[in-house]
């Protein structure tokens, strides 16, 4: 089975400085995706970013970068320049290539001081 | 509004009633999953539909839970003889039918077992 893990369960960054959120997980299957999502208190669930395992370039969109280390099964969020709407809820996710698995961590909350 | 839709948002019972609830997912997506989340956890997963195929059901699902999705549209959870445990926000989330698709999520609906 499928584990995702986010060892940080709160953290706190300054506006507009960096933060990078952690992840690691465990699977024997080579080929799966990943995902980065974020819950503000509204408790909707939003999209922030998707790697695929097969490609060893990280991901990027925007203030946001991943560092993905398939080695070491870790995939770390970085986010740049902070801003207070990124406060909210983070979630680490796996999904295997069927689809049928996807899985979450037990999420990291972020707070964005002004 | 065509994104994923889950009614009712808010659902307060007895306990020993059952519940129902329902999930209406974006046209044209064939995959369709079910979580729970109880507050400061990350989203559990419960079963995972492909079209009216119910492909994988977690240990989470007890014999109190059963999940449907007559005709591969919008899917049912339904909860028989709820318990005070039972009070989580259930979330919908669906996507396309292929490999590493992404899932979007509904707002959920909230049970409260009283």
């Amino acid at each position: 089975a499928q584990t995702v893990t986010q060892s940080q369960p709160e953290m706190s960054v300054q506006e507009a400085e960096t933060v990078t959120l952690s992840c690691t997980y465990d699977t024997s299957e080579n080929n799966y995706y990943l995902f980065w999502y974020k819950q503000p208190p509204s408790r909707q669930m939003i999209l922030v970013i998707r790697q695929e395992a097969y490609k060893q370039q990280n991901a990027t969109e925007n203030r946001f970068s991943v560092n993905f280390q398939k080695a070491a099964k870790s995939f770390s969020l970085k986010i740049s320049d902070s801003q207070l709407g990124d406060t909210a809820m983070y979630f680490c996710a796996f999904m295997n290539r069927a689809g049928n698995q996807f899985y979450f961590g037990t999420g990291t909350s972020l707070t964005v001081i002004p | 509004d065509t994104g994923v839709s889950q009614n009712p948002r808010h659902k307060i019972t007895k306990r020993g009633q059952n519940v129902t609830f329902r999930c209406d997912p974006i046209s044209e997506h064939n995959r369709l999953y079910w979580y729970r989340q109880t507050l400061g956890q990350g989203p559990e997963f419960l079963t995972y539909f492909q079209n009216e195929a119910q492909l994988e059901k977690s240990r989470l699902l007890s014999d109190r839970f059963s999940a449907e999705r007559p005709k591969g549209s919008f899917s049912t959870l339904e909860i028989q003889r709820t318990e005070q445990g039972d009070s989580a926000m259930y979330l919908c989330a669906s996507s396309f039918g292929r490999e590493g698709a992404v899932l979007f999520f509904g707002s959920g609906t909230q049970l409260s077992v009283l």
